[in-house]
């Protein structure tokens, strides 16, 4: 059964701190999705990126990037100079295979940002 | 382009009350989701539709939960008789292929308490 974790239950910053919110998976696939959403107190969740797991290589969009890591089954989301905008509940999620598949959330990581 | 929509926002009902949740997708998605998040837990599946069939439904939790995806447009979910552990937020996304990669965009989702 796949899972995802992420520890952080909330984290609380100051404006222009990096931030780092952690994402750890298990899967039995070898052939599997990993994703960031973006939960504003507006309440959507907005979809930030998608990973497939043939693909370890590291990006970067703005101030935000994602560390991949399958030695480690982990998918790390780091904001660099955060500012108040970026405050918001954020979920890591995974899908199996190609082809159909539902999300396995996190339980999501709050992120606060203040001025 | 517009996004997923759901209806309504928020709902109050009691105990026993029928709540009938709707769910518009982006237009020309064949893919329907409903997902849920109960206070402080993991966003979970609840079941996917591909057009107007039923693709997966495993997640539904009983069967005082029914979809219907009428003509493969919108959606519905109707939980009757509502429970008070059917309390949280209902999330509908949608998706469609682009070769065999799927990204599921969500909707605001509907806030729903049961007292």
């Amino acid at each position: 059964a796949q899972k995802v974790t992420q520890a952080q239950t909330e984290i609380s910053v100051v404006e222009k701190e990096d931030v780092t919110l952690d994402c750890v998976y298990e899967t039995r696939d070898t052939t599997y999705y990993l994703f960031w959403y973006k939960q504003p107190p507006s309440g959507e969740l907005v979809f930030l990126i998608r990973r497939n797991s043939f693909d370890e290589q590291n990006e970067i969009s703005g101030r935000y990037s994602w560390n991949f890591q399958k030695s480690t089954s982990s998918f790390n989301f780091t904001i660099t100079a955060s500012q108040v905008v970026d405050s918001a509940v954020y979920f890591c999620a995974l899908s199996e295979n190609s082809g159909y598949s539902t999300l396995t959330f996190g339980k999501g990581t709050m992120l606060l940002v203040s001025p | 382009e517009a996004g997923v929509t759901q209806f309504p926002s928020h709902s109050v009902i009691e105990k026993g009350q029928t709540v009938t949740l709707r769910c518009d997708p982006i237009s020309g998605h064949d893919n329907l989701y409903w997902y849920r998040r109960v206070m402080g837990k993991e966003i979970k599946f609840l079941l996917h539709f591909v057009k107007e069939s039923k693709q997966d439904e495993s997640g539904m939790p009983n069967n005082r939960f029914l979809a219907e995806r009428t003509g493969g447009t919108y959606s519905t979910l109707k939980v009757q008789p509502a429970e008070l552990e059917d309390s949280g937020v209902y999330f509908c996304a949608s998706s469609q292929f682009s070769g065999s990669v799927e990204t599921q965009y969500f909707g605001p989702g509907t806030r729903l308490l049961v007292l």
